[in-house]
């Protein structure tokens, strides 16, 4: 199975200020046609998860233009830009090149 | 707007078989494919397996040997059968929406809580 390792386990971010959660696959998440699976999950509490980003950087539908993706390979991050309280929650990422689909462990963000 | 509900029995005792239905309501579930995915308490997501209501199907390896998912197109249902349980598989299990020919899944039902307790 293809491991997904985030870091940090945690963050705590002060409303307004940035928050970047880094994400390594043990194995090339790049697929012969050019495209990177690579995805990210939002679980706010008491809910399930919501997606956030498919194939590395395209947000999915509603998801506010301060959250982005960048990387490449087996070298992820994900940003936002200036957090608010609705950011709080546990992120996760996926990857889908290889089943069994695997999740990262995930990070905890809440407010500073 | 797709929904997805879950149900099922809140405990199970060890050694016996794990039952689930998800309801689709909105919208056919032979436009889809879907999964089962499970979050122990306090823990992350596994994902179980998935379906199209082709017949499709694919397990994780970890639980193959112990799954059925199913659809029944009648009742636009989808059904998680687990085998020989454990206090392991204790665990909030969702189902969830995927668009045919993507990977990740794009809507999830809010959960069901099963406990494997005697």
């Amino acid at each position: 199975d293809i491991v997904m390792t985030q870091t940090p386990l945690s963050l705590s971010v002060a409303p307004g200020q940035p928050a970047s959660i880094s994400c390594q696959s043990s194995q090339s998440l790049l697929y012969s046609d050019g495209r990177t699976f690579l995805f990210w999950y939002l679980q706010k509490p008491g809910q399930s998860p919501q997606l956030l980003m498919s194939e590395v950087s395209r947000r999915f539908s509603g998801v506010p233009d301060r959250f982005s993706g960048s990387g490449s390979g087996t070298d992820f991050t994900l940003k936002i830009s200036r957090v608010e309280a609705e950011d709080v929650g546990i992120y996760y990422c996926m990857q889908g090149i290889r089943l069994p689909i695997t999740f990262g462990q995930g990070t905890r963000l809440d407010l500073k | 707007q797709v929904q997805l509900q879950e149900s099922g029995p809140g405990v199970v005792k060890p050694s016996e078989t794990l039952s689930l239905t998800c309801t689709v309501s909105g919208g056919s579930i032979r436009t889809y494919y879907w999964s089962w995915i499970r979050q122990p308490p306090g823990k992350g997501l596994e994902w179980i397996g998935y379906m199209y209501y082709s017949g499709t199907t694919n397990y994780n390896p970890s639980l193959k040997s112990r799954v059925t998912i199913s659809i029944d197109t009648s009742k636009n249902q989808l059904s998680l059968k687990l085998s020989s349980v454990t206090t392991a598989d204790t665990a909030l299990y969702y189902c969830a929406r995927h668009l045919v020919g993507a990977i990740e899944a794009d809507s999830w039902g809010r959960g069901t809580l099963v406990t494997v307790s005697s």
